[in-house]
């Protein structure tokens, strides 16, 4: 099993729809957890962050997390076509180790 | 402007060409990254300098090589490349351990010919 598996998509959804993204990681000792957004031909930008069990709310995004079921998801409510990009999941591991990355699920927002 | 620059934001070279890649991060950080992008692939971490101590991805060919002169500087070092090697390098810093919030640069476009 890979260490931070998504889907790779494209996932595409209307424009303001819900647009979920999913993400399953294999350490269960894992407690810091990023959704990180990447335009094309761009480098990637922090969304969010999460670090306990539960919904995170900023702005029109949400990420869940359940440590249980070692998921985390990001909810982009009333997409907008600016939302289509690539959506990367890191995960950190125990110790001090550097984040380990998903390989990202690309979303169309289409208008 | 962005806390971590990185320079050049393109370069075209030869296979038998040395450049070298720079990345400066002005937010304080303790850990740099270099990380490697090609299409269709996930970010590959190809070195990590955290508090002076380099940690490195083994399978990393040795035609590239890495230098921290200083916690806020990280250059790669590149030799004899493969047109394989064409990628987006990304550069990044973290505070306070290798787990935390990573923050990338802009990246560099590398197109070896």
């Amino acid at each position: 099993q890979k260490e931070v598996e998504q889907n790779s998509g494209p996932l595409s959804v209307p424009e303001g729809a819900i647009a979920s993204l999913n993400c399953t990681y294999s350490d269960r000792g894992s407690q810091s957890f990023f959704w990180y957004r990447q335009y094309s031909g761009k480098s990637p930008e922090l969304i969010m962050s999460i670090y306990s069990n539960g919904d995170k709310e900023d702005g029109r995004f949400t990420a869940q997390l359940n440590k249980a079921s070692q998921y985390v998801s990001l909810l982009i409510r009333d997409s907008q076509p600016s939302d289509s990009a690539t959506y990367l999941c890191a995960v950190n591991r125990e110790g001090n180790t550097p984040l380990v990355f998903g390989k990202g699920t690309r979303l169309s927002v289409i208008a | 402007e962005t806390g971590v620059t990185q320079t050049p934001r393109h370069l075209v070279m030869g296979m038998t060409n040395k450049k070298s890649l720079k990345c400066e991060q002005h937010l304080g950080h303790n850990a740099m990254y270099w990380y490697k992008q090609s299409a269709k692939k996930p970010l590959e971490l190809m070195f990590v300098y955290s508090l002076e101590e380099r940690v490195e991805n083994n399978s990393v060919p040795s035609r590239f090589s890495p230098e921290c002169p200083n916690s806020s500087h990280l250059f790669l070092h590149l030799h004899t490349l493969q047109p394989e090697d064409s990628a987006l390098y990304l550069c990044a810093s973290s505070q306070s351990g290798l787990g935390n919030t990573i923050y990338f640069g802009e990246g560099s476009w590398l197109t070896v010919v």
